[in-house]
């Protein structure tokens, strides 16, 4: 069975440019998360997806952050304009359900210049 | 106060070591807890869920105390291989359940 799905996994943009991350969950999820790590810290939650709603949006950035989830399948996360502070690996993560565990993709690591 | 706390660590054991994480949450309505374990430049991977009733799985066991709100991670007879970071992972009720992760404590088991 095929795992989360994120592209692309390495990226590197000028400050101030736009820059969209892509994730497909795993089949029959119906739970997703974007999280953001930091070196030397754990993850920590942007949003979460409910089928094609978002449930918890409370730490996602709306001034330059976007997320959406249509069909309530694949997902995408943009940041426009990005900041240098942005640099940092972008997680998606899908679970069965709110209270499951949950599975991560390999991430894209964001580099701003 | 944090909501997940862990030791950062290091912890540096020799192998065939017993090693113990700890975990305190701060959310007495979490629903589920579980360790993650994450590699150097990878992604979080689960490792096992905590139950109440403390569970095991190989040289792993894992520790649930609801009461003082901590959970715990022991890693008996440590190999090279697991060295890594431990993540505490609780699904708290804000509102909707959500994955609150702690910092991680960073594990090198050394020949």
């Amino acid at each position: 069975e095929a795992g989360v799905v994120q592209s692309p996994r390495y990226k590197i943009i000028e400050k101030k440019q736009p820059v969209a991350f892509w994730c497909n969950p795993i089949s029959g999820h119906n739970t997703l998360y974007w999280y953001l790590q930091n070196l030397g810290q754990g993850p920590e939650l942007l949003i979460r997806y409910e089928n094609e709603e978002a449930v918890d949006d409370s730490q996602l950035p709306k001034d330059r952050f976007s997320a959406e989830r249509l069909k309530g399948v694949d997902s995408t996360l943009k940041i426009q304009p990005a900041e240098l502070g942005d640099s940092a690996v972008y997680l998606c993560a899908s679970s069965l359900g709110g209270v499951a565990e949950a599975f991560f993709g390999q991430g894209t690591r964001l580099t701003v210049v | 106060r944090k909501e997940v706390e862990q030791d950062p660590g290091p912890f540096n054991v020799p192998e065939g070591a017993t090693v113990a994480f700890n975990c305190t949450y701060s959310n007495s309505a979490s629903q589920s807890f579980f360790w993650y374990r994450q590699d150097c430049r990878k992604e979080p991977k689960l490792l096992m869920s905590v139950y109440s009733s403390g569970n095991e799985d190989g040289r792993f066991t894992a520790q649930l105390n609801r009461a003082s709100q901590y959970i715990s991670l022991l890693i008996r007879d440590s190999k090279l291989s697991d060295s890594a970071t431990y993540l505490c992972v609780v699904n708290q009720r804000a509102g909707s359940y959500q994955l609150t992760f702690g910092k991680g404590t960073k594990l090198s088991v050394i020949p």
